[in-house]
């Protein structure tokens, strides 16, 4: 069983639909980070959790830690949006697991 | 400020040839990282550098070796590819060091083909 388990692995919207992508761990963490690798390759974060919710421009994040579980949200979406997200969980002083990414297409 | 950067971008080796990764940042973070992102796996972490001259073994350090001799430095060796270690490689830093969380920021990747 993965310590990171995202959903779903594929997700196809259209443009303007609020999207959910759902992340849950199972080992106790000091942040989550929420990353978005463009189709060329590159990784960027968005954001980095350790409670409650964080919110920048059209996407938003939240984290329940009793839970062990973390979603992202976009609202409003856009084809420029279609990426693949990606949750990572820091747990120890450096170490970090990684969710295999959802893939996310937006229509236009 | 570059931010991470890596270099190659792009590699063909025959297996058992060599080479090295290069990483550098210019943000000062302290520490930095390689992983290797294979496909329906998540990435994983190959070395870990807290500081310069300090090295950690990750999750697959095997076959590889590492090097973090400044802080704005941090090297990928392959003594003796194999196909197996046919990937792509994504060099990270964050700020600190320690229990404290910081964002990673990420190098944009080598895509290593080994034949």
């Amino acid at each position: 069983k993965n310590e990171v388990e995202q959903s779903p692995q594929n997700l196809t919207a259209q443009e303007g639909e609020f999207i959910t992508i759902n992340c849950s761990y199972s080992v106790g963490i000091s942040a989550l980070h929420w990353l978005q690798q463009h189709p060329g390759g590159g990784i960027v974060s968005l954001f980095m959790l350790s409670s409650g919710k964080k919110k920048h421009g059209r996407l938003i994040a939240t984290i329940n830690i009793q839970e062990k579980h973390s979603s992202l949200h976009i609202t409003a979406s856009h084809p420029r949006d279609s990426a693949v997200y990606i949750c990572a969980v820091r747990y120890g002083t450096y170490k970090y697991i990684f969710g295999t990414g959802t893939r996310l297409k937006v229509l236009a | 400020n570059a931010g991470v950067t890596q270099t190659p971008k792009f590699q063909v080796l025959k297996t058992g040839q060599s080479m090295t990764l290069q990483c550098a940042q210019d943000m000062n973070h302290n520490s930095m990282y390689w992983y290797r992102q294979d496909p329906g796996m998540g990435l994983r972490l190959i070395y870990y550098s807290a500081s310069e001259g300090t090295t950690d073994k990750g999750e697959v350090p095997n076959g590889y070796n590492v090097s973090r001799l400044n802080k704005r430095e941090f090297s990928l060796r392959l003594e003796s590819a194999a196909p197996s270690q046919t990937s792509v490689y994504f060099c990270a830093s964050t700020e600190g060091s320690g229990t404290i969380a910081y964002e990673q920021y990420f190098g944009p990747g080598t895509r290593l083909t080994v034949t």
